[in-house]
């Protein structure tokens, strides 16, 4: 399967643990995004890197919440401390530079999430 | 701030029949326009994107959206439906981010229910 991994597929953790998570993207792709869905909404975008650079990170990614790709290739997510509110589907999505040549992104592709339950 | 609102939290159509799911749009500047499909327990799956041309635009499963610009909307159609494209769809527009990745600002979904 060459498209976009995601690990553990459900997580259940007690509030005020730690939990990571894992995202393999496509292998190509250089560009990694975090999003985070919660029922009956639409994906809201957490950050994103460039190879190993974060270089966004939306204000929805609190304190406790960390994000990285230290070689450019997968990513973790982490969250510290974890609240009932963070209980979500937490998706990764990669994408690359367009062989357009116009400068253009791919189209993101996306994983099939992680479901994130804090009881 | 861009945003897109899709006004219907539930379409339902006969199979066979013709299918619209609506999406209106609030960017400064030109719009990149998409959409995508979740299946139950399932990641998004891209369907199209408008980014510039023709204001019709050909996706996956024999999807199409038409872009436009004066009623600033980006409705999803397909001529046909069919059972299996019962499913969550979401319109999003996207931002260009530091480096040239895009941020996907989605709506809130429309869920497709297509009915023998």
């Amino acid at each position: 399967d060459t498209g976009v991994s995601q690990n553990p597929r459900h997580k259940i953790t007690k509030r005020g643990q730690n939990v990571t998570f894992r995202c393999d993207p496509i292998s190509e792709h250089n560009r990694l995004y975090w999003y985070r869905q919660t029922l009956g909404q639409g994906p809201e975008f957490l950050t994103y890197f460039q190879n190993e650079a974060q270089l966004e990170k939306s204000r929805l990614l609190s304190d406790r919440f960390s994000a990285e790709r230290p070689k450019g290739s997968f990513s973790t997510l982490e969250i510290q401390r974890t609240e009932q509110g963070d209980s979500a589907m937490y998706l990764c999505a990669s994408s690359s530079r367009s062989t357009t040549g116009r400068g253009e992104n791919t189209e993101a592709f996306f994983g099939q999430g992680t479901r994130l339950t804090v009881v | 701030a861009q945003s897109v609102a899709q006004p219907e939290d539930q379409v339902n159509v006969a199979e066979g029949n013709p299918l619209t799911v609506k999406c209106t749009y609030s960017v400064s500047g030109n719009p990149y326009l998409f959409w995508y499909v979740q299946y139950p327990n399932r990641g998004l799956q891209f369907l199209l994107k408008y980014i510039t041309g023709d204001n019709l635009v050909k996706g996956s499963y024999g999807f199409e959206a038409e872009f436009n610009k004066s009623q600033t909307s980006f409705h999803l159609k397909k001529p046909s439906a069919l059972v299996s494209d019962s499913a969550l769809y979401f319109c999003a527009v996207r931002a260009l981010l530091t480096g040239g990745g895009n941020k996907l600002t989605f709506g809130t979904g429309t869920q497709l229910k297509v009915e023998l």
